[in-house]
């Protein structure tokens, strides 16, 4: 079974500039999930959502960050201005069903 | 709100050595607890994780027993191996399975051969 896929796997762009950051869950996993990780800290949650609907976005700030998942299955996570605290590593995992989270390995961001 | 505490790190150990990494937690209701575990490169993997009081999760050598009276989920092994060498978070979650977990800071472990 394929794991969860994220790329790019590394990120370097310059303050100011928009990123992407795209997801793909695992086949069949109804919830996604895009966490923030921190130098040196556990993972924040950012977004899950529920197939296509956005069920708790209380920590995504968005005055910059988007996201959005098309058809229930990827997902895309975007900043529109990055700015230098934004440098961290973004996660994305699903899950089926309330069951265990599986992880994607993250794409790691860093502004200049 | 929820919070997990996790010891500080990194943790350095022999091969063999005896390994506890501290975990406690504060949470308004009644959370099911995780360990999760990052090798370099990789995701973050389940490990273990126990749902109510008493339970002890088990996985791989690893296990952790639910303590409510002591808000604590300490993960212990016996016997350290250099393929233990990762990042150990604990994280809770109050909602059924595990959709909203909360993690801690992360324990960075070296074991030395």
């Amino acid at each position: 079974e394929a794991g969860v896929v994220q790329s790019p796997r590394y990120k370097i762009i310059e303050k100011k500039q928009p990123v992407a950051f795209w997801c793909n869950p695992i086949s069949g996993h109804n919830t996604l999930y895009w966490y923030l990780q921190n130098l040196g800290q556990g993972p924040e949650l950012l977004i899950r959502y529920e197939n296509e609907e956005a069920v708790d976005d209380s920590q995504l700030p968005k005055d910059r960050f988007s996201a959005e998942r098309l058809k229930g299955v990827d997902s895309t996570l975007k900043i529109q201005p990055a700015e230098l605290g934004d440098s961290a590593v973004y996660l994305c995992a699903s899950s089926y069903r309330n069951k265990e989270q599986y992880f994607g390995p993250g794409t790691r961001l860093t502004v200049t | 709100g929820d919070s997990v505490t996790q010891m500080e790190g990194p943790v350095t150990l022999s091969e063999e050595a005896f390994l506890t990494i501290n975990c406690t937690y504060t949470a308004t209701g009644y959370p099911s607890l995780f360990w999760y575990v990052q090798y370099p490169g990789e995701g973050l993997q389940l490990l273990l994780k126990a749902t109510k009081a008493d339970d002890k999760g088990s996985n791989k050598g690893f296990e952790a027993t639910y303590r409510k009276e002591t808000t604590s989920f300490h993960l212990e092994k016996g016997s350290v191996q250099v393929s233990d060498s990762a990042v150990y978070f604990c994280a809770l979650s109050l909602i059924q399975g595990a959709q909203k977990l909360v993690f801690g800071q992360g324990t960075r472990l070296t074991i030395n051969p």
